[in-house]
């Protein structure tokens, strides 16, 4: 079974369009993350939901909007896509822990293309 | 911007044990460090995590000096699959991870 998967895998599509993609844990997780990886690998965070409230929103435009249903998905969808929001785009997750464990789960990632 | 030093690359023999450095000299005192490592074109993945004390689990050890300033992951047998990018982590708990550049480590045979 896969603990964080993410769906699509690739996804290419022209300037201009409007585009999701979801994110599913299976562990049971409290808090859920979505982060950015450029073209030069630098993985930064995006937005952290905690059971389906919003935590952190990184200055990230206000064209990312996520939406998490229920605890176990956090889909972000993404408005008037632009050549710079290429990227990969990881999903994550992790159990609230008391003794500093941060552990975190990472999806496969979703390779976008904007063409 | 993360608070972690570490060189941009490393080579390993194959089956020799791989010492990974992070500098870390502004550490919190309720702050942890993590490793996480990412092999190519997949997700990150934890490896192992430790305040103060060594720790040592299934995939490496990690050795914290005692000014908690500098900490060593040890791979201790290297394999061709350990070839990724080892970021050195620090935080507290249930909180984004703030990755820096990584060692990027080649295992070579």
């Amino acid at each position: 079974d896969t603990a964080v998967s993410q769906t699509p895998k690739y996804l290419v599509t022209q300037m201009g369009n409007d585009k999701s993609i979801k994110c599913e844990q299976n562990l049971g997780h409290d808090t859920m993350y979505w982060y950015k990886q450029d073209s030069k690998k630098f993985l930064k965070i995006m937005f952290s939901y905690n059971n389906k409230e919003l935590i952190i929103n990184e200055t990230v435009p206000n064209r990312f909007s996520p939406k998490s249903p229920d605890k176990a998905h956090l889909n972000l969808h993404i408005n008037s896509l632009e050549l710079g929001d290429s990227a990969v785009y990881f999903c994550a997750s992790s159990q609230d822990s008391l003794a500093g464990l941060n552990e975190q789960f990472f999806g496969p990632g979703t390779r976008l293309t904007v063409l | 911007d993360a608070k972690t030093t570490q060189p941009p690359s490393m080579d390993c023999a194959e089956g020799r044990a791989a010492n990974l450095p992070c500098n870390h000299s502004t550490i919190s005192g309720n702050e942890y460090v993590y490793w996480y490592r990412q092999i190519h074109s997949q997700g990150p993945q934890y490896i192992i995590h430790g305040l103060k004390n060594n720790e040592t689990n299934e995939m490496a050890s990690l050795i914290i000096t005692e000014d908690r300033k500098s900490s060593t992951l040890i791979l201790p047998h290297a394999t061709l699959r350990d070839t990724a990018v080892y970021y050195c982590i620090v935080g507290a708990g249930n909180t984004p991870l703030v990755f820096g550049k990584g060692t990027r480590l080649s295992v070579i045979a």
